[in-house]
């Protein structure tokens, strides 16, 4: 089945260790995002990629970082310049920029212990 | 930056009711405007993509309007039944490729 698959679920990491959240897509989507989700806020913006290797910042990106090497794929790190890293985290991708829906994965809880 | 606003909040209905929320958005540079359903336990589902001014969608009981002139989106519900409870959230597509959310409308049907 296509979909769009984020690992782990659930995630434990003791404060400045970097870690990386991984998403994958076999929709053959060529945009790509990441959100973060905090208690009684909406989903913000960490980063985007349109196509493979490019990628812009969102409103969010600071203490993060990510790559596209791969259409199929766009990991995000958690490095230990987040300052408040411990939320869930959805990646999502769609056909075109803005114009198609969007398509999300099941999400990752982070704590940081 | 695009900034997306949503009301109310929440909303509390009885079963039967129907109900309407607003999502609304800076009408320059506009591209594409999202409608989601998020159930709890659940990743968010796409409803509606609208992009021009006066766009009608329907699915089902559903139905949405959008504005661009003017900047805004109406999202209703006709005869709201508990399996709509759900939280809906609007975003907004800019030219710049980013796909911006409001904070949502958290929707609760009571039997």
């Amino acid at each position: 089945d296509g979909g769009i698959t984020q690992s782990p679920k659930y995630l434990f990491r003791k404060e400045g260790q970097n870690v990386t959240l991984s998403c994958e897509q076999n929709l053959n989507h060529d945009a790509m995002y990441w959100y973060r989700q905090d208690p009684g806020q909406g989903l913000r913006l960490i980063y985007y990629s349109q196509i493979v290797n490019d990628f812009q910042k969102g409103d969010i990106a600071e203490g993060y970082s990510v790559s596209r090497e791969k259409k199929e794929s766009f990991p995000l790190t958690v490095t230990s310049a987040q300052k408040n890293p411990t939320a869930f985290y959805l990646c999502a991708s769609s056909i075109t920029r803005q114009g198609t829906e969007a398509f999300f994965g099941q999400g990752t809880r982070l704590t940081v212990v | 930056i695009l900034n997306v606003e949503q009301s109310p909040q929440s909303l509390h209905v009885q079963e039967g009711d129907s109900t309407n929320f607003t999502c609304s958005f800076p009408s320059s540079n506009f591209y594409a405007l999202h409608w989601y359903r998020w159930e709890t336990a659940k990743s968010p589902e796409a409803l509606f993509v609208m992009t021009l001014n006066g766009d009608e969608k329907k699915k089902g009981r559903i139905s949405a309007t959008l504005n661009t002139k003017e900047g805004y989106s109406y999202l209703y519900i006709k005869g709201s039944q508990p399996e709509d409870s759900a939280t809906y959230l609007c975003a907004g597509g800019g030219s710049q490729g980013n796909l911006i959310f409001g904070k949502g409308t958290k929707l609760s049907v009571k039997p």
